[in-house]
């Protein structure tokens, strides 16, 4: 079956701009994450969802990070004022509770 | 907090050589531990995992052994092939229950290059 996608793949803007990346998970994992991965580094959590609700949202770094899943399924990652320093690899991964992550491929987002 | 750090890379070793990468761990609670892999051009995949003090996970010819006592979970193998080129990451997560429910928090990574 189909595996966790991710949209765009790439992502280049300008400083300061907002930007938007969306994750669709496996079809009926209720669980969903967000982590981030800078270059030379492994992932970094960001945030967790349990079906609709963030389960933790404790490793967003600001308040310019903000992540929504509505339906329980697709979620949305969105970056307010983008500065340099958000440039790195945005991955997601999805599972049923209590079960293996699997990921996406990523989507690499440049900040120029 | 939580934290994972793998020996230093990158490595690289010759085909049917042995591979060693090394990772240790701090963690509150009692932690489930786990091995990925990123291979070139693909995402993230789960090699291996191991949820109590001495399980052995195991996958593809490589092993880990969860050691408590020296907070420890190196990755082996002991013939390594070139396809096992790619990056890999030691992971814990220190959810209930043994699973990887959870936040997964990694270490820095290991490269590895394998040469025919």
């Amino acid at each position: 079956g189909a595996g966790v996608s991710q949209t765009p793949s790439n992502k280049v803007t300008e400083k300061g701009k907002y930007v938007e990346l969306r994750c669709d998970p496996i079809s009926g994992h209720t669980a969903l994450y967000w982590y981030r991965q800078s270059l030379g580094q492994g992932p970094e959590f960001l945030i967790y969802f349990q079906g609709t609700g963030a389960a933790d949202d404790s490793g967003l770094p600001n308040d310019r990070f903000f992540a929504v899943r509505p339906e329980g399924s697709v979620s949305t990652l969105k970056i307010q004022r983008t500065e340099r320093g958000d440039s790195a690899v945005y991955l997601c991964a999805s599972s049923l509770p209590t079960d293996t992550q699997y990921f996406g491929p990523g989507t690499r987002l440049t900040v120029l | 907090g939580d934290s994972v750090t793998q020996m230093e890379g990158p490595v690289t070793l010759s085909e049917e050589a042995f591979l060693t990468i090394n990772c240790t761990y701090t963690a509150t609670g009692y932690p489930s531990l786990f091995w990925y892999v990123q291979y070139p051009g693909e995402g993230l995949q789960l090699l291996l995992k191991a949820t109590k003090a001495d399980d052995k996970g195991s996958n593809k010819g490589f092993e880990a052994t969860y050691r408590k006592e020296t907070t420890s979970f190196h990755l082996e193998k002991g013939s390594v092939q070139v396809s096992d080129s790619a990056v890999y990451f030691c992971a814990l997560s220190t959810n209930a229950g043994g699973t990887s429910y959870g936040k997964l928090t990694f270490g820095q990574g290991t490269i590895l290059t394998v040469h025919p």
